[in-house]
C-alpha cells in the first residue's frame, strides 16, 4: 500500500538557519503530495502542494519539488523564524481516492531565537 | 466563515462510558473525515463520508461508529470508551477538483482521554 516515510524528529534550529525535513514516499500511479502544518493546539493546515512530477509548491517562503525519479517531496525553507515552530507533515492523495489519504508521522520543528 | 467546527474541545471519559464528537462544516464539502492523532504518531483514518447518507471505514474504525444525515454535520459516537481510544481526534473535510483532492480543512480537535 502507499506510504510516506519522514525525517524523524525533533529538529531545533537557530532563527535564520536553512531548513531540510526529508519525506520520501511509496504509491502507485501519480499521487498528489502535500505539506500540512499544525501549530500549538490547533488543527492541521495546508502549508503547500504540488499534483504532477518537477511541479515545485511554494508558500511562506517555503517550497517542496515533486520528485518522481527519488520518490520525494522535501520541504525547504532558506531562513527559518521562530514562528515557524510547529508540526510539519508530509502527506500523499492518489487520484480519486478520498479514503486513501496517508500521513506521514510529523516532524517536530523549534526555531530559537 | 467558520470552516469546521469541533466540539468539545477536550473531555476525559470513564472506560464504558460513551459520547458523541461533534463536527459540523459550512463549505458544502461532500468529503469529511475523522482523524486520530496519538503522540509522536501521524494521523489514521477512522472513517469518512463522501456525502449524506454515505459513510465508510478507515484504517482503524473499531469501536467507533458515524452517521451523515445532513452535508454539514459528521459526528463521531464512541460506545464503551477504552484506555486505547485517549487521543486527539480531528474532523476535516476535503475540497476535490477534477478527481484530484486539493486541500482538506481540519477542525481545531478534541482532545480525549479516557481513564
Amino acid at each position: 500500500g502507499d506510504s510516506v516515510t519522514q525525517m524523524e524528529g525533533p529538529v531545533t534550529l537557530s532563527e535564520e538557519a536553512f531548513l531540510t525535513i526529508n519525506c520520501t514516499y511509496t504509491a502507485t500511479g501519480y499521487p498528489s503530495l502535500f505539506w500540512y502544518v499544525q501549530y500549538p493546539g490547533e488543527g492541521l493546515q495546508l502549508l503547500l502542494k504540488a499534483t504532477k512530477a518537477d511541479d515545485k509548491g511554494s508558500n511562506k517562503g517555503f517550497e517542496a519539488t515533486y520528485r518522481k525519479e527519488t520518490t520525494s517531496f522535501h520541504l525547504e525553507k532558506g531562513s527559518v523564524q521562530v514562528s515557524d515552530s510547529a508540526v510539519y507533515f508530509c502527506a500523499l492523495a492518489p487520484r480519486g481516492s478520498a479514503r486513501q489519504l496517508t500521513f506521514g508521522s510529523g516532524t517536530q520543528l523549534t526555531v530559537l531565537p | 466563515n467558520a470552516g469546521v467546527t469541533q466540539t468539545p474541545k477536550f473531555r476525559i471519559l470513564k472506560i464504558g462510558q460513551s459520547m458523541t464528537l461533534q463536527c459540523t462544516q459550512d463549505m458544502n464539502h461532500n468529503y469529511m473525515y475523522w482523524y486520530r492523532q496519538d503522540p509522536g504518531m501521524g494521523l489514521k483514518l477512522i472513517y469518512y463520508s463522501v456525502g449524506a447518507g454515505i459513510t465508510d471505514k478507515g484504517e482503524v474504525p473499531n469501536g467507533y461508529n458515524v452517521s451523515r444525515s445532513t452535508t454539514e454535520d459528521f459526528p463521531l459516537r464512541l460506545e464503551l470508551a477504552a484506555p486505547s481510544q485517549t487521543s486527539v481526534y480531528f474532523c476535516a473535510s476535503s475540497y476535490w477538483g477534477q478527481g484530484v483532492l486539493e486541500k482538506l480543512f481540519f477542525g481545531s480537535g478534541t482532545q480525549l482521554s479516557v481513564l
